[in-house]
């Protein structure tokens, strides 16, 4: 079945350093991919998605692109805040026999230093 | 813009009692999933509703039962809850299935 695997957490970073957080997925079809982050003591929030291969989303420095020929959507922010500290999770949705019901990776817990 | 809200955001309740989950879902989305999200686990799909109708079940106990109304909130029903039951619960809504999901702030069932 459809499924997805994140890199381990938690990751430590120093503020203005560089981000990559690994994704990888195993679907049949063609999914949309997401990226969610959750704040201490908050819901889900979108972060960005794609929804084709080679799309790119993109927000608030955050960026991930869609590969197929790695099946990967890989988290990446140039120069992380201290206010980025959180958990993210990436999630895959798939319509085709799947209702449409997300998917999500174990979670990788940031922390950013001052 | 208007959000997913859900209600109770709290919930304290005994073993062997029944508890209600309420969702509203944003304005004009006519698609509800539930989601259960366990200490330090990833969110989990339970079931989920478009345009009133089940549309797909998860790993949703049969003590648990959910539906959609005709002004497309959403309602969990939790009956004999047990310990284990313990956990956040999220509802996201979408436009159409497969549309993008926007998250509620959840409600955290703490069963003693």
């Amino acid at each position: 079945g459809n499924s997805v695997t994140q890199m381990e957490g938690p990751v430590t970073l120093s503020e203005e350093a560089f981000l990559t957080i690994n994704c990888t997925y195993t679907a049949t079809g063609y999914p949309s991919l997401f990226w969610y982050v959750q704040y201490p003591g908050e819901g889900l929030q979108l972060l960005l998605k794609a929804t084709k291969a080679d799309d790119k989303g993109s927000n608030k420095g955050f960026e991930a692109t869609y590969r197929k020929e790695t099946t990967s959507f890989h988290l990446e922010k140039g120069s992380v805040q201290v206010s980025d500290s959180a958990v993210y999770f990436c999630a895959l949705s798939a319509l085709y026999n799947q209702g449409g019901k997300l998917i999500f990776g174990q979670g990788t817990e940031l922390s950013v230093k001052p | 813009a208007a959000g997913v809200i859900q209600s109770p955001r709290h919930l304290i309740k005994e073993k062997r009692e029944t508890a209600t989950l309420k969702c509203y879902p944003i304005p004009r989305h006519d698609t509800v999933y539930w989601y259960q999200q366990g200490p330090g686990q990833d969110p989990q799909f339970l079931i989920s509703f478009y345009e009133k109708m089940q549309s797909d079940k998860g790993s949703i106990p049969d003590r648990f039962s959910a539906q959609q109304f005709s002004d497309y909130h959403s309602e969990l029903n939790m009956s004999s809850l047990e310990l284990g039951d313990s956990a956040l619960y999220f509802c996201a809504s979408s436009l159409g299935l497969g549309g993008t999901q926007y998250f509620g702030p959840g409600t955290r069932l703490t069963v003693l």
